[in-house]
Parts: structure tokens; C-alpha cells; sequence
């Protein structure tokens, strides 16, 4: 079955920049997506189409696609930023949807 | 603004079926571009895409559980509704379901429920 992977953890002091990777062998062909989820919160789409960002989401938050790999960047971390980044795409069929294990964001 | 609610049993019996349906606020499930979906997530782990249903009827199931998932939609009654069956207590999670955003070539999950918590347990 097709994965993403996605490092378990990231830390960052605030203001600094944060980059969190997620890899998958049909991301060329395949659109990836960010959501971000709070503790006892559901998913909040932070990204989508790679590098679009939703109306509401502040600037800071921007994403990028480089062959299998795309990347969540927070630029100035603000403390309110820590929480789990899931990145999720689809097969290269494009039938099937597929998260990524998840990474914890820690703003020390 | 659109809302999703799930609702269902908070507590299911190992080996029966797992039911939960949500309900639509706030706009039509019907709308033109727009699929829904389960996600599941156990407690302290990632994220599970469970499936999805078009209004349509036209269902995509993950295949690590198609042969337990049955997604169906109640366009009258703007809901649509998970069934599992034969679960154990590896299938204790929050279920949530979501809208999907359904364009050429892209899809994403814009609105989400707020999540209801299945436990398995006799």
C-alpha cells in the first residue's frame, strides 16, 4: 500500500522557521495537502494544491513540491503554531487517499 | 457556513458493527464539487482515510478495510453514514467525517466534524 512519510518530530524556537517534509513516491503526479490538529481538536486545512493557502490561514504558512517531496514551511513559529502537521495526498491512481504518519511540532 | 456532525453509539461489542452517521447543516450535500468522507484516528496516532461516497451512490473504500466498510449517503436527509463490521479493538478511534473539495485533479478535505470517540470493548 502506498505511504507518506513525515518526520515524528520538529522543534523550533519561536520566530524562527520551522520545515516539515513529507515524501511519497506518487507526489510528482499527485497534489499533497497540509493539515494542522490541535490537541483534541479535528484537522484544519492549512495547505492545499501543494502551495495554496486558504483564506484564514495566516502567511506564514506556505508549501512547496520538489520531485517526491513536498515541504509545510512556518516562517516566524509563533507559539500558538505547535500542534501535529498531517501532509496527505493520493495513489498515483489518484483513487486513494493517504495520510502521513504525522509530525509534532514543538515551539520550546 | 457548512457544518458536519457525527452521531452513533459510543460503544460497540467486538465482532459487531460499528454505525455512524453524519449530518449535514448549514447546506446541501448535494452541492455541485463537493464528496464526503471517514477518517478515523486512534487514540495518540496518525490519521486513517476510511472512504468516501459521492452523491451519487459511487463509493471508494481504503483497501486495508473494504471488506468491513459500507459508506451510504440519505441525500433527504443531507446525511451520509459509516458501517464496520466485525470490529475489535483495534477499531477504537475518533471517527470523523469531512467534506471534500472535489476540482480536476485535486481534492481536499475543507470541513471537518468535531470527531465522536468508538470504543470496542465487551
Amino acid at each position: 500500500s502506498y505511504e507518506l512519510t513525515q518526520p515524528p518530530s520538529v522543534s523550533v524556537s519561536p520566530g524562527q522557521t520551522a520545515r516539515i517534509t513529507c515524501s511519497g513516491d506518487a507526489l510528482p503526479k499527485q497534489y499533497a495537502y497540509w493539515y494542522q490538529q490541535k490537541p483534541g481538536q479535528a484537522p484544519v486545512l492549512v495547505i492545499y494544491k501543494d502551495s495554496e493557502r486558504p483564506s484564514g490561514i495566516p502567511e506564514r504558512f506556505s508549501g512547496s513540491s520538489s520531485g517526491t517531496t513536498v515541504t509545510l514551511t512556518i516562517s516566524g513559529v509563533q507559539a500558538e503554531d505547535e500542534a501535529d502537521y498531517y501532509c496527505q495526498s493520493a495513489d498515483s491512481s489518484g483513487t486513494y487517499k493517504v495520510f502521513g504518519g504525522g509530525t509534532k511540532l514543538t515551539v520550546l | 457556513q457548512v457544518q458536519l456532525q457525527e452521531s452513533g453509539p459510543g460503544l460497540v461489542k467486538p465482532s459487531q458493527t460499528l454505525s455512524l452517521t453524519c449530518t449535514v447543516s448549514g447546506g446541501s450535500i448535494s452541492s455541485g464539487s463537493y464528496y464526503w468522507s471517514w477518517i478515523r484516528q486512534p487514540a495518540g496516532k496518525g490519521l486513517e482515510w476510511i472512504g468516501r461516497i459521492y452523491t451519487s451512490g459511487s463509493t471508494n473504500y481504503n483497501p486495508s478495510l473494504k471488506s468491513r466498510v459500507t459508506i451510504s449517503v440519505d441525500t433527504s436527509k443531507n446525511q451520509f453514514s459509516l458501517k464496520l463490521s466485525s470490529v475489535t479493538a483495534a477499531d477504537t478511534a475518533v471517527y470523523y467525517c469531512a467534506r471534500v473539495r472535489d476540482g480536476y485533479n485535486y481534492n481536499y478535505m475543507d470541513v471537518w466534524g468535531k470527531g465522536t470517540t468508538v470504543t470496542v470493548s465487551s
